[in-house]
């Protein structure tokens, strides 16, 4: 079972649909982030959580809601998007801390808007 | 001016060649640095950490110059499985931010 496990790794979506990412981390990890990655660009960091809270909002569009339940589980939540939202979201988690320096990512979601 | 830069390659070389790349950073504040490496339609992975006195991981050597903010990544006797975007990345003072570079790809030919 790898660490981070990230659902649905493809997803289609029109840009009136409601969808949702979702992401665990096996690895007893208490900070969670999701990154955007568009071709030819560096990762974008969308969101961070530490310990379940919101420490990290990257001047993202409302059309993207996160989630963080607990320290396991985060989702995305997706609504209202535009074709230009068409990338690969990545989840990652890593131990919070002074240090902090491996991201351990999902293999991501890869969406389309039409 | 992007806060992490590099150059995006494709470098292509010939199996063990030596093989290098730069990056730097604009953030002066930056305190910690690190070489990440992303195959084709996969998640990034780390790849080494950088230290103020380099640091060496086998075939792949990591300097840093902070005076210059410049971060290198060495990579000796390339092999066909080095093949991949390197990606540059800084973690911005204190507190788990980490910037990413957009990358620069390798490509080792047989």
């Amino acid at each position: 079972e790898t660490g981070v496990t990230q659902t649905p790794r493809h997803l289609v979506m029109g840009m009136t649909n409601k969808k949702s990412l979702k992401c665990e981390q096996h690895l007893g990890h208490n900070a969670m982030y999701w990154y955007k990655q568009s071709a030819k660009k560096p990762l974008e960091l969308m969101f961070v959580y530490n310990f379940k809270e919101q420490t990290e909002n990257n001047s993202v569009p409302s059309r993207f809601s996160p989630e963080c339940p607990n320290s396991s589980h985060l989702f995305l939540h997706l609504h209202t998007l535009q074709p230009e939202d068409s990338a690969l979201y990545l989840c990652a988690s890593s131990q919070r801390g002074p240090n902090t320096g491996e991201l351990f990512f999902g293999e991501g979601s890869r969406l389309t808007v039409l | 001016r992007k806060e992490v830069e590099q150059d995006p390659g494709p470098f292509n070389v010939p199996e063990g060649a030596t093989v290098a790349f730069n990056c730097t950073y604009s953030n002066s504040a930056s305190q910690s640095f690190f070489w990440y490496r992303q195959d084709c339609r996969k998640e990034p992975k780390l790849l080494m950490s950088v230290y103020s006195s380099g640091n060496e991981d086998g075939r792949f050597t990591a300097q840093l110059n902070r005076a210059s903010q410049y971060i290198s990544l060495l990579i000796r006797d390339s092999k066909l499985s080095d093949s991949a975007t390197y990606l540059c990345v800084v973690r911005r003072e204190y507190g788990n931010k980490l910037v990413f570079g957009a990358g620069t790809i390798l490509r080792v030919k047989s």
